[in-house]
């Protein structure tokens, strides 16, 4: 039952340094996503990958980039962490794209991150 | 592109209170609406949805109901409990930045006291 797994659970970042978040999803979905939550605003659309072998981006793209590394995982890496970039990161999958009607997205239990 | 506005948090209640958490929304077409949990520590969770107007979605003693007249789909529950304490976000499939996705509002934050 282990769903969407993300690894770290916590990271302090220097600014400047760079680090990948990591996911991983075993019920077989073909979407993924990166989401930021950040306080009044919800969750902001990072980048996805409706399919294995596509990525798009999201709504806050820059900072960021990621791979597609198979249909099981999707990874998030920041190049050059800023302090704008202290969030708490969530992975998503979805059976199919999430712009479906009916299409029910899985989270993992996110990734609280610090840029110092 | 499409939104979705949630009532600001938190909203306090005592046990066995009635809750309602208020969510409006603007999209092209007809979207898919959504409520998802999210408790302390945890990701988040889909709650109930529903997909056309007039649909009641509900779960765990929670409902809502799709009124495209109002373009509202309001989360309700008779009497909460102290386990019900989280943040909730309403969502919905929907057009933005060129593509179709899920949308979620800012999270409402609920705390139930014994």
């Amino acid at each position: 039952n282990a769903g969407v797994t993300q690894t770290p659970k916590f990271q302090v970042l220097k600014t400047g340094q760079s680090m990948t978040l990591q996911c991983a999803q075993d019920m077989n979905h073909n979407s993924m996503y990166w989401y930021r939550q950040d306080p009044g605003m919800g969750l902001r659309l990072i980048y996805y990958s409706a399919s294995e072998g596509t990525t798009d981006k999201g709504e806050v793209p820059n900072g960021y980039n990621v791979s597609r590394l198979n249909k099981r995982e999707f990874s998030l890496r920041l190049e050059s962490a800023a302090p704008s970039q202290t969030s708490v990161y969530f992975c998503a999958s979805s059976e199919d794209w999430t712009g479906g009607m009916n299409t029910e997205a899985f989270f993992g239990q996110g990734t609280r991150l610090t840029v110092v | 592109g499409d939104s979705v506005t949630q009532m600001e948090g938190p909203v306090t209640l005592s046990e066995e209170a009635f809750l309602t958490i208020n969510c409006t929304y603007t999209a092209t077409g007809y979207p898919s609406l959504f409520w998802y949990v999210q408790y302390p520590g945890e990701g988040l969770q889909l709650l109930l949805k529903a997909t056309k107007a007039d649909d009641k979605g509900s779960n765990k003693g929670f409902e809502a109901t799709y009124r495209k007249e109002t373009t509202s789909f309001h989360l309700e529950k008779g009497s909460v409990q102290v386990s019900d304490s989280a943040v909730y976000f309403c969502a919905l499939s929907g057009w933005k930045d060129s593509s179709y996705k899920l949308i979620f509002g800012s999270g409402t934050r609920l705390l139930v006291r014994p």
